[in-house]
Order: C-alpha cells, then sequence, then structure tokens
C-alpha cells in the first residue's frame, strides 16, 4: 500500500539559511499534518492543511510557513534557520470526513541539522 | 485542553515475557486514543486505535490496549514480548471536536521498551 512521502530524508543547512520540506500524502487524502520532534522529544503539532486551507496550527515559529497544493502536497518553508530547529519533521496525512480527521498516517520523517 | 501522560519513561522486559505500558489521558470530549511505535531512526507505525467503539482493541504484532473511562486510562500490553519489539511507544490522544480542530495529536513523553534476552 502507498504510504507518506516525504523528501528530502535528510538535510543539512547553516544558520540564517532556508530549507523546504516537501510531503506527498496518501493518495485520496485529504488533510496533511505537520510534526516536529527534537531530540529525545515526543512530537509537536505544527500545523495542518484539510482541502489545501489551513485547518488548525499548533507551536509554529513565525519564521516557518506551511501551505497544501492542489495536489494534495505540502511544502513547509522554514527561514532564517537556528540551531535549535535541527529535528525530526514528520508529515501525516488523513481522510477528514464530516470536519473530524481520521487516523494519520506518518511518513519516514526528514531529519533536519542546522549548524 | 487534551492530554497524555505515560507513567513510564522506560520499561525493561525479558523476552517472552508480558509487557505492559501505562497511559492516562485527559479530554474534554469523547476521545480517540492512539497507540504509535517508534523504532530507532524510523518513523512513527500506527500499532492501534480506540474509537469508541470495543473498549478492548487489537492491534498489530500481538498488542491489545483497553480504554478504561472510568480510570481514564489506555494501557498497552501484549502477553509475550519478542526482542523486535524493543522501540519508543507513544500513547497519543486526538480530540474529535470537529470545526476548529480536524483531529491534530498530542503525543505522551514516550515509553523505551527493552527487551532483554
Amino acid at each position: 500500500a502507498a504510504g507518506v512521502i516525504q523528501s528530502p530524508r535528510h538535510l543539512i543547512k547553516e544558520k540564517r539559511e532556508t530549507a523546504t520540506l516537501k510531503c506527498y500524502p496518501i493518495p485520496r487524502h485529504d488533510t496533511v499534518y505537520w510534526y516536529q520532534q527534537g531530540p529525545g522529544q515526543d512530537p509537536q503539532f505544527l500545523i495542518s492543511f484539510y482541502e489545501k486551507m489551513q485547518s488548525d496550527k499548533g507551536s509554529i515559529p513565525d519564521r516557518f510557513s506551511a501551505q497544501q497544493f492542489s495536489d494534495y502536497h505540502s511544502e513547509l518553508n522554514m527561514s532564517s534557520l537556528e540551531l535549535g530547529d535541527s529535528a525530526l519533521y514528520f508529515c501525516a496525512s488523513s481522510i477528514t470526513l464530516a470536519g473530524y480527521g481520521d487516523t494519520q498516517y506518518f511518513g519516514p520523517g526528514t531529519r533536519l541539522t542546522v549548524l | 485542553a487534551q492530554s497524555v501522560t505515560q507513567l513510564d519513561s522506560h520499561v525493561s522486559v525479558s523476552e517472552g515475557t508480558p509487557v505492559l505500558l501505562r497511559c492516562n489521558y485527559s479530554s474534554s470530549y469523547s476521545p480517540s486514543l492512539f497507540w504509535y511505535v517508534q523504532h530507532p531512526n524510523k518513523g512513527l507505525q500506527l500499532l492501534l486505535k480506540y474509537t469508541s467503539a470495543a473498549t478492548l482493541v487489537k492491534g498489530i504484532n500481538g498488542f491489545e490496549a483497553e480504554f478504561k473511562k472510568s480510570e481514564t486510562s489506555f494501557h498497552l500490553t501484549k502477553p509475550s514480548a519478542h526482542m523486535s519489539d524493543a522501540a519508543e511507544y507513544f500513547c497519543v490522544v486526538s480530540d474529535l471536536t470537529g470545526g476548529t480542530s480536524y483531529g491534530k495529536l498530542t503525543f505522551g513523553q514516550g515509553t523505551i521498551l527493552t527487551v532483554h534476552p
């Protein structure tokens, strides 16, 4: 079965640089979620999109932005990178029915290292 | 607001013995509860989910969990541990409030399961 695809899998950037993470949801899934997992921490919700509109927002820094495109893939754009942004970034996708998000399936994650 | 507390940060068992990973939740609404597993340097894999149907939920790889509303618990169990079960396990809650929430997940702090030969 098709799974959530994330690219790149690994990314190394310098401080103050920008990074773009991509997420391709499972086919027919209309909702995408982004999570950040710092070293030794549990994943924290950043932001989600349903039908290309932002549906919920968590602890996402103002330096980060995201969007969902017409083919339902999503991109997380991160600017002015800081050392503390080094983390594993997960994307998850689900189907939303009558306003309720169903089970989320996670991608393998993108490991971002900021030097 | 929803929250999850995993009562043990580390659990160590011998292969072939039972596994118990404890989780308590707090939710303003009828929650959906999940257990996810994360192997080292891997993504998050869904083990099982509870969505107000049967209170005893069976998942993959022989795991199961029981939803107890009176105790606000959702403990994960397995009768016999296998070496391949060694991983980090997350108890997760999702408030299906609709409207303003499309099911964002709140994770517990994780329990690292070690399995000894």
